[in-house]
């Protein structure tokens, strides 16, 4: 029962590095994000995705960029690496909350802890 | 916007005592109401759910009701456990069926 999968788990740059957070679903979910939980903020969503191809942006994209180019991938890109950016990072996935019901459940990683110095 | 408050943390209780956390939300139309909890070193996951008013959610002995009236929807649990040690995060589905998620509280029960 793999469910979501986050690579890598921990992970520390320096200013201005670039790197990619890889998740993986084995549930055929349609829907896949990217969230950021820092301190007293609760989760932010960065990006998500409705489908295969198509990416859209959440409350906290800047910095970050996105690709959906397998149905079970959703990739999260940091080109420039800045301190603000130091934060641990969840993927999730769902079915269509629009075709599946509005109360469906978010299915999430075990995250990636982030530092960049 | 919505917004989803919580009650700060840590919350630290003794084992076998009654748990109470508070989550309030302000929201247009009616969302649907949701608790996640995040053990150590986890991600998120479902606790329960509520999805119209005065529905009850309730799962591993956990409770919530929603309050439409009260636009609240306080998790409790009767008597916790030292297991219940995690971070509980109330959140809602807003009109684009995105999550809009609480500060989360910090539990800790002591034995």
């Amino acid at each position: 029962n793999a469910g979501v999968t986050q690579t890598p788990k921990f992970r520390v740059l320096k200013t201005g590095q670039s790197m990619t957070l890889l998740c993986a679903q084995d549930m055929n979910h349609e829907y896949m994000y990217w969230y950021r939980q820092d301190p007293g903020m609760g989760l932010r969503l960065i990006h998500y995705s409705v489908g295969e191809g198509t990416t859209a942006k959440g409350e906290v994209p800047d910095g970050y960029n996105v690709s959906r180019l397998k149905k079970q991938n959703f990739l999260l890109g940091l080109e420039s690496a800045a301190p603000s950016q130091t934060s641990v990072y969840f993927c999730a996935s769902s079915y269509n909350p629009r075709t599946g019901g509005v109360n469906q459940p978010q299915h999430f990683g075990d995250g990636t802890r982030l530092s960049i110095l | 916007g919505d917004s989803v408050t919580q009650m700060e943390g840590p919350v630290t209780l003794s084992e076998e005592a009654f748990l109470t956390i508070n989550c309030t939300y302000t929201a247009t139309g009616y969302p649907s109401l949701f608790w996640y909890v995040q053990y150590p070193g986890e991600g998120l996951q479902l606790l329960l759910k509520a999805t119209k008013a005065d529905d009850k959610g309730s799962n591993k002995g956990f409770e919530a009701t929603y309050r439409k009236e009260t636009t609240s929807f306080h998790l409790e649990k009767g008597s916790v456990q030292v297991s219940d040690s995690a971070v509980y995060f109330c959140a809602l589905s807003d009109s684009n069926y995105q999550l809009i998620w609480g500060a989360g509280t910090k539990l800790i029960i002591k034995p």
